[in-house]
């Protein structure tokens, strides 16, 4: 299998708080893991790419000192929304990458993150 | 660049009816991977099919079938006898070869009623 999990699955918090966000591949070694954000009814956005062990990738108009992407393991990344505000709002997704001979990516459930 | 277009914004159909989900891509790359994935209404997506440039070969898995045409740059997706639990946003992607990122086209969300 292919199994990605994210933690919190839902996250309701102040404005100016942090919000730490972990996905986790369950049965295979991730060298390289998405971050995505998803308005209602909208496609994803990625927002970074991580590598195990290095700095993440961020796309364009992604605040790096804003959403803080941590890939400490093979099997976990960490994604934290600094200082949220309520345009923080979102749907965030992770997504995991077996290995370098494929491109499938497998998605996590998703964290729906509330900023009041 | 690459790019994904899913001209089908929303789909109704009534259970058991046959449906197809468009799919056009456009990329420079000789190679690359085509990709659907579901998300129905909790969030998750989840991985349906992938399929490489050179292969061309349609796909048929129960009642889903895949129709991938390099003339027309086209990667169209049919559920036969659909049921109510098909109900969700569709997205057909696209990535290029090696470490290179998805593209998402902007879903197809299909309704099927009873």
């Amino acid at each position: 299998g292919a199994v990605v999990s994210q933690h919190p699955s839902r996250v309701i918090c102040k404005s100016g708080t942090s919000v730490k966000i972990e996905c986790r591949s369950l049965d295979f070694q991730a060298t390289t893991m998405f971050w995505y954000r998803q308005f209602p009814k909208k496609s994803l956005m990625l927002m970074a790419t991580s590598n195990e062990g290095s700095k993440a990738t961020y796309e364009q108009g992604v605040e790096k000192d804003k959403f803080l992407i941590n890939h400490a393991s093979l099997t976990l990344s960490t994604l934290t929304v600094t200082s949220a505000h309520p345009e923080d709002s979102s749907f965030y997704i992770c997504s995991a990458r077996k290995d370098s001979s494929t491109d499938t990516q497998y998605f996590g459930p998703g964290t729906r993150l509330t900023v009041l | 660049a690459q790019k994904v277009t899913q001209a089908q914004t929303e789909i109704s159909v009534v259970e058991k009816e046959d449906v197809t989900l468009d799919c056009v891509y456009e990329t420079r790359d000789t190679t690359y991977y085509l990709f659907w994935y579901k998300q129905p209404p909790s969030g998750e997506l989840v991985f349906l099919i992938r399929r490489n440039s050179f292969d061309e070969q349609n796909e048929i898995s129960g009642r889903y079938s895949w129709n991938f045409q390099k003339s027309t740059s086209s990667f169209n997706f049919t559920i036969t006898a659909s049921q109510v639990v098909d109900s969700a946003v569709y997205f057909c992607a696209l990535s290029g070869p090696g470490y290179s990122t998805l593209t998402f086209g902007k879903g197809t969300m299909l309704l099927v009623s009873p």
